[in-house]
């Protein structure tokens, strides 16, 4: 079965980086796009970031623009989000999710269970 | 402000039928398909509908989607308990140029 387990969460002093990892299993890794998804406290859901299979093109919000980096390994069949310049607002979890983009719709299939990031001095 | 429009609550009683709205515009679900999905309380959101009406397996037939111009439909019929969850609304937006969600509505079964 489809599993995604994120790592490396944790509390950050504004300014600090991070750096995110998501292990995927049960499914052919390097045919699907993937992305990150957060979603702050008690708040709705933000699109954060997608990479393509290959790593060809990568996309992120504007809210993390320049300040976050979307990255893949097929052969450890891991995703991966480097997060820097971090800002109080950034505070929330974090789930990777596999994009089934050449799906009618591009649904985001399948969703880890999230890492909290905490950003506070 | 989210993108994509969702009331914050709504409410029913078990075996009743609830919709949830989503409201966007053209440049999102006027043009692209929109996707649903359920967040049971303390867990990681679940693909509920797909491309507007579209069941992912093992997801039963009490849920249902539909779009009408720029608004998309979630419904929910014969309520239970265990639909108590947020549901958010998503679709690629052009003028973002990336995927957008709704702020979500909360489902209380009464």
């Amino acid at each position: 079965q489809v599993q995604l387990v994120e790592s490396g969460g944790g509390l950050v002093k504004p300014g600090g980086s991070l750096r995110l990892s998501c292990a995927a299993s049960g499914f052919s890794f390097s045919g699907y796009y993937m992305t990150w998804i957060r979603q702050a406290p008690g708040k709705g859901l933000e699109w954060v970031s997608y990479i393509t299979s290959s790593s060809s093109r990568v996309y992120y919000a504007d809210s993390v623009k320049g300040r976050f980096t979307i990255s893949r390994d097929n052969v450890k069949k891991s995703l991966y989000l480097q997060m820097s310049g971090l800002r109080t607002d950034d505070t929330a979890v974090y789930y990777c999710a596999r994009y089934d983009y050449h799906t009618s719709g591009s649904p985001f299939d399948y969703w880890g269970q999230g890492s909290l990031v905490t950003v506070s001095s | 402000q989210s993108v994509l429009t969702q009331p914050p609550s709504a409410s029913g009683t078990p075996g009743q039928r609830v919709t949830i709205s989503c409201s966007g515009s053209s440049s999102n679900i006027g043009r692209y398909p929109v996707n649903w999905y359920q967040q049971l309380p303390g867990t990681a959101p679940k693909l509920l509908i797909y491309s507007h009406s579209q069941r992912p397996s093992g997801v039963p037939d009490r849920f249902s989607g539909s779009r009408s111009g720029t608004s998309a439909s979630l419904a929910i019929s014969g309520l239970q308990s265990e639909d108590e969850a947020d549901y958010y609304c998503a679709a690629w937006d052009d003028s973002l140029n990336g995927p957008v969600f709704g702020g979500g509505t909360k489902l209380t079964v009464l």
